[in-house]
């Protein structure tokens, strides 16, 4: 079945960076994403991947992509208290117009 | 100039009610969604819908339905509200023919059922 997992909760410092990782299941997955989410907000795209490649660099923002193993995971460098949020990996399913398979959203904490 | 917009922002109302929520993009997308989003934040597809499709999500009880006045607007009517129906509700927003498709989210409308 479709399924994307992430881990809960995240706390780094500012200034560190900050790994999320995410594993998803199916494999005909075309794109890959990461939205954001800031408090009572709905959410932004942040990065996508296109499963044809296994890294994508953007700023401070680097997504690896493991199709092997199914599995996904946002760097961020330099991690800055605004970057305090929750981050929700998601898949596409079905072809272009398919519908977005969200995982469960991890919150990044970043203390000062 | 918001690109996808719900409302009400808040709607607070009694189990047994019927309550619309209203979304409309000024993106000239031509598919929208609705997602329900738990107090856990775990997030999930309800509908999407095109002007020749409507997709359901089979887990969505049919006392959900979304009504589409035109390409702009896609409404949520809910009947007859149970509490396990209090969420946010997030309306999005895509373009056909985007490899991407990336997907343009609204504020969301938090609904509470008493």
């Amino acid at each position: 079945g479709e399924d994307v997992e992430q881990s809960l909760f995240l706390s780094v410092r500012e200034g560190d960076s900050s790994v999320i990782n995410c594993t998803y299941t199916d494999s005909s997955s075309t794109y890959l994403y990461w939205y954001k989410q800031e408090p009572g907000a709905g959410l932004q795209l942040l990065t996508y991947i296109f499963s044809n490649m296994d890294m994508k660099q953007d700023q401070r923002l680097t997504v690896l992509l493991n199709k092997k193993d199914k599995h996904l995971s946002l760097r961020i460098a330099d991690t800055q208290t605004g970057d305090s949020a929750i981050y929700f990996c998601a898949e596409r399913i079905g072809g272009s117009q398919g519908n977005l398979i969200f995982g469960k959203g991890t919150k990044l904490s970043v203390k000062p | 100039d918001t690109a996808v917009s719900q409302t009400p922002k808040y709607l607070v109302t009694q189990m047994g009610n019927d309550k619309s929520i209203k979304c409309e993009q000024n993106l000239g997308h031509d598919t929208m969604y609705w997602y329900k989003q738990d107090s856990k934040k775990f997030l999930k597809i309800m509908f999407s819908y095109n002007n020749k499709e409507l997709i359901i999500n089979e887990t969505v009880p049919n006392r959900f339905s979304p009504k589409s006045p035109d390409k702009a607007h896609l409404n949520l009517h809910i009947n007859s509200l149970e509490l396990g129906d209090s969420a946010v509700y997030f309306c999005a927003s895509s373009r056909g023919g985007v490899l991407y498709n990336e997907q343009f989210f609204g504020p969301g409308t938090r609904l509470t059922v008493l």
